[in-house]
């Protein structure tokens, strides 16, 4: 299957700090690809679908100010979370569809943990 | 709005039992439903996508079904191992690429 990489696996940061994390395809490329945000013990939670080349489009009730998304090339995508607060700790989930006869299967990076102090 | 349940949300079984884990959503109007493993702490790994023209998909000891009329779709696994510990998740795609997530049920395979 499809690779996507995060980085970094883990992050903890001062409160008012920003944190960047990345996230690869690494043998495909993505023109989309989805950031979400997994809260302990619950499920996951889309909060952004990231387009290269446009802007990101955000799900009802995510701050596009905090959270920044920048889909720089066919197979990288950010996510900053600006000024960031303990409330920000969470686990956080890029993925990225794979197109063609794979019928968009969605493949899924490994995950960051931030935790803001 | 889709809304996805799985139940149970925990299930404890010896080594050997088969597994049934259950899954429900309220649009039938799907693409396609995915089915993932989540360790502790880590990304989830697909395990197997139906296409919404499908009724089960196989791949070794696990076996998916879907009935897309009633909403529901089941995971089977056989022969439950220790190894299978994991949360499973099950996801559902309407017509774009947003998936939408059930809780995910917990599995715990006592040796």
């Amino acid at each position: 299957g499809a690779v996507v990489s995060q980085h970094p696996s883990w992050v903890i940061c001062k409160s008012g700090t920003s944190v960047k994390i990345e996230c690869r395809s690494l043998d495909f490329q993505a023109t989309t690809m989805f950031w979400y945000r997994q809260f302990p013990k619950q499920s996951l939670m889309l909060m952004a679908t990231s387009n290269e080349g446009s802007k990101a489009t955000y799900e009802q009730g995510v701050e596009k100010d905090k959270f920044l998304i920048n889909h720089a090339s066919l197979t990288l995508s950010t996510l900053t979370v600006t000024s960031a607060h303990p409330e920000d700790s969470s686990f956080y989930i890029c993925s990225a569809p794979l197109a063609g006869i794979s019928y968009n299967e969605q493949f899924f990076g490994p995950g960051t943990r931030l935790t803001v102090l | 709005k889709q809304e996805v349940t799985q139940i149970p949300a925990a299930l404890s079984v010896p080594e050997g039992e088969n597994l049934v884990l259950n899954c429900s959503f309220t649009d039938s109007a799907i693409y396609n439903l995915q089915w993932f493993r989540q360790d502790p702490g880590k990304g989830l790994t697909s395990l197997l996508l139906i296409q919404s023209s499908q009724r089960e998909q196989t791949s070794g000891r696990l076996n998916a079904s879907l009935d897309k009329s009633s909403g529901r779709s089941t995971l089977y696994i056989a022969a439950s191992q220790p190894g299978d510990s994991a949360t499973y998740l099950c996801a559902v795609r309407p017509s774009d690429y947003k998936l939408s997530f059930g809780a995910g049920t917990t599995v715990t395979v006592r040796a």
